[in-house]
């Protein structure tokens, strides 16, 4: 695919259940992001990955947020135990380290919403 | 910290009007700039981006930017507006050089067009 990628594109949760988001970028990007779009909020950076490793999870709201890349490419955000604040619009983006200076490309974005 | 600040949270043109969306950042050095487009249910869209070099960039869909360092502003601009262009609007701004991330964002002006 040209762009990146997301799924599902909307998830309706229990407070309390755990939750999955994936992210597929640009095939070769080597620089993955994710965001958080909320009404309150805006759009707030939560975790940065070049390759598998995260040099900067600075963003991630609670311990309950985590992320994990594999093969230098497809990215999960997991939510534990879900709570109603955590609604919004989950975004990925991905970059092309080195050149074109690391413009970010955006992915349409996970709809959580939970109950 | 760097900061976006976009003064109007909700702007209304008319159809073939020209259109200035405003843009005002807090930044150490030189930034990188960028304004997105989000159309509802969508993700973002990049439509022009400053790095270097010329101040007034040229973007997509017809809208240009200026990028004026000693008002560190960033204004967005079309001289007739379309329908279609009606949207939200984020400026954000990220780290220069190599090794930046995460891109800091604006709150967002909402643009309706009147036919």
């Amino acid at each position: 695919g040209a762009g990146v990628s997301q799924s599902p594109s909307n998830k309706v949760t229990e407070k309390g259940k755990d939750v999955e988001l994936r992210c597929d970028p640009i095939s070769g990007h080597t620089a993955l992001y994710w965001y958080r779009q909320s009404l309150g909020q805006g759009l707030e950076f939560l975790i940065y990955f070049q390759g598998n490793s995260a040099p900067d999870k600075s963003g991630l709201p609670s311990d309950r947020f985590s992320a994990e890349r594999t093969g230098g490419s497809v990215s999960t955000l997991t939510i534990q135990r879900t709570q109603q604040e955590d609604s919004a619009v989950y975004l990925c983006a991905s970059s092309l380290v080195g050149t074109d200076q690391e413009t970010q490309y955006f992915g349409p974005g996970t709809r959580l919403l939970v109950l | 910290a760097q900061s976006v600040t976009q003064p109007d949270i909700h702007i209304t043109v008319s159809e073939g009007a020209s259109l200035e969306l405003r843009c005002n950042y807090s930044y150490g050095a030189t930034p990188y700039l960028f304004w997105y487009v989000q159309s509802p249910g969508q993700g973002l869209q990049l439509l022009l981006k400053y790095f270097s070099g010329d101040t007034l960039v040229q973007g997509i869909k017809g809208f240009e930017a200026e990028f004026k360092r000693s008002q560190s502003s960033f204004n967005l601009r079309k001289p007739s507006v379309h329908w279609s262009d009606a949207a939200e609007y984020f400026c954000a701004v990220g780290p220069s050089g190599a090794g930046s991330y995460q891109l800091t964002f604006g709150k967002g002006t909402k643009l309706s067009v009147i036919p």
